[in-house]
């Protein structure tokens, strides 16, 4: 099956600072990539869809300003996390989807932890 | 907003059917219908996904309705590594994900 890598895997930060989180497709091209979050005993929430080459859209309430997408090559996408709040602390999860197929492949998550 | 109605648990024994319900009943023409499952702490794995016609994989079955507005994932012989929290979402463009249903399979 396809797989999705996402880097880190967890990662620590102080209060304030910037932290970039990694989601690649690795065998194949993803035309289109989805951001989510998930707290603890919670559904996943989509915090944005972004198409190669494209600006993400961001659903409502996510401040596109914070959560930085960018989505330059068909294997690449990043998220990152500015100016980053205690708040902010959760489990990050990315997935992609290739041209022409509707199911979408997971990377296995990041944990980020703002102290 | 989700979609789909799911119930919020199901028990199963091990080595037994596990049949997982799903309503959607604001299931456009052309929408496909996704199964999904997450276990603790990990990202959700692709399970199942079909138009109209039931589908067969290695990992499951998929049933869906004559009208759509509903599905059945069937696992046929649960074993404790399903247990987990299932996903049922339909919309091509708009991957939003409900609450799912937290499968707990018994030995």
């Amino acid at each position: 099956g396809a797989v999705v890598s996402q880097h880190p895997s967890w990662v620590i930060c102080k209060s304030g600072t910037s932290v970039k989180i990694e989601c690649r497709s690795l065998d194949f091209q993803a035309t289109t990539m989805f951001w989510y979050r998930q707290f603890p005993k919670q559904s996943l929430m989509l915090m944005a869809t972004s198409n190669e080459g494209s600006k993400a859209t961001y659903e409502q309430g996510v401040e596109k300003d914070k959560f930085l997408i960018n989505h330059a090559s068909l294997t690449l996408s990043t998220l990152t996390v500015t100016s980053a709040h205690p708040e902010d602390s959760s489990f990050y999860i990315c997935s992609a989807r290739s041209s022409g197929r509707y199911e979408q492949y997971f990377g296995p998550g990041t944990r980020l932890t703002v102290t | 907003d989700a979609k789909t109605t799911q119930p919020n648990s199901m028990e199963s024994n091990e080595e037994e059917p596990v049949h997982l319900p799903c309503n959607h009943s604001t299931i456009s023409g052309t929408d496909y219908i996704h199964w999904y499952r997450q276990l603790p702490s990990q990202g959700p794995e692709y399970v199942i996904h079909g138009l109209t016609s039931n589908v067969n994989n290695r990992m499951a079955s998929l049933a869906i309705a004559e009208d759509r507005k509903s599905s059945t994932l069937i696992l046929h012989r649960a074993t404790l590594r399903d247990a987990a929290v299932y996903y049922c979402i339909h919309n091509n463009n708009d991957m939003r994900f409900g609450a799912g249903t937290r499968l707990t399979v018994k030995p």
